[in-house]
């Protein structure tokens, strides 16, 4: 079975702009979750996906949003980027009757100069 | 007080010997717990995972848990120089759903 996809793996953006990044989760997966990876703050929630439903959402600016597919796909967008922003974003799928267990993509690994 | 606390390390342990990591968190209504090891570079690895009190043995890796104390562990026997990576441990609170929340992981190295 194929594990967690992130589309793209680096990315290099300048302020203000704004970037799209993309999971597909585990075949028959239907839980994505999202995180960003920093140096200084660690591993942190950004928000959960399930039936294309938000379900949680961490202490993250308006600026970060996201969307569920029908398919599971799911993506992440960043508006108006700033350089604090710049960190490894992992996606992070869970099949719902296994307990909450969820398994990681490799990342997208974003910097904003 | 930060919600998962972990020693962040580094830890230096001779190849052979047993690794002995530990975690601490604030929400006593806790449910799940997990370790996930992560080399340099590359994304987060499920190691194991426990629910109830006690111990729970997969491998070369025995995950400890002990609710009252808010306290879980991790031990690696027979360390092997591939062990080493950070170790993250991680929480699902109170709150349940699938917010992990992370501990800031320990540097873990073993010494051949």
């Amino acid at each position: 079975k194929a594990g967690v996809t992130q589309t793209p793996r680096y990315l290099i953006k300048t302020r203000g702009q704004q970037v799209t990044l993309s999971c597909s989760p585990i075949s028959g997966h239907r839980s994505v979750s999202w995180y960003q990876q920093t140096p200084g703050q660690g591993l942190q929630f950004l928000f959960e996906y399930f039936s294309e439903t938000q379900r949680n959402k961490g202490n993250f600016p308006g600026r970060f949003s996201g969307r569920q597919f029908s398919n599971s796909r799911s993506e992440m967008n960043v508006s108006t980027l700033e350089l604090g922003d710049s960190a490894l974003y992992l996606c992070a799928s869970s099949d719902q009757g296994r307990r909450n267990i969820q398994y990681f993509g490799a990342g997208t690994r974003l910097s904003v100069l | 007080q930060k919600e998962v606390e972990q020693n962040s390390g580094p830890l230096s342990v001779p190849e052979g010997a047993i690794a002995s990591l530990n975690c601490t968190y604030s929400d006593r209504g806790s449910q799940s717990f997990f370790w996930y090891r992560q080399y340099s570079g590359k994304s987060p690895e499920l190691i194991m995972f426990i629910y109830s009190n006690g111990d729970k043995e997969d491998g070369r890796f025995t995950a400890q848990l002990n609710k009252a104390s808010q306290y879980v562990s991790l031990l690696i026997r027979d360390s092997q120089p591939s062990d080493s990576a950070t170790y993250l441990c991680a929480v699902i609170g109170s709150q349940g759903a699938q917010k992990l929340v992370f501990g800031q992981g320990t540097r873990l190295t073993i010494n051949p």
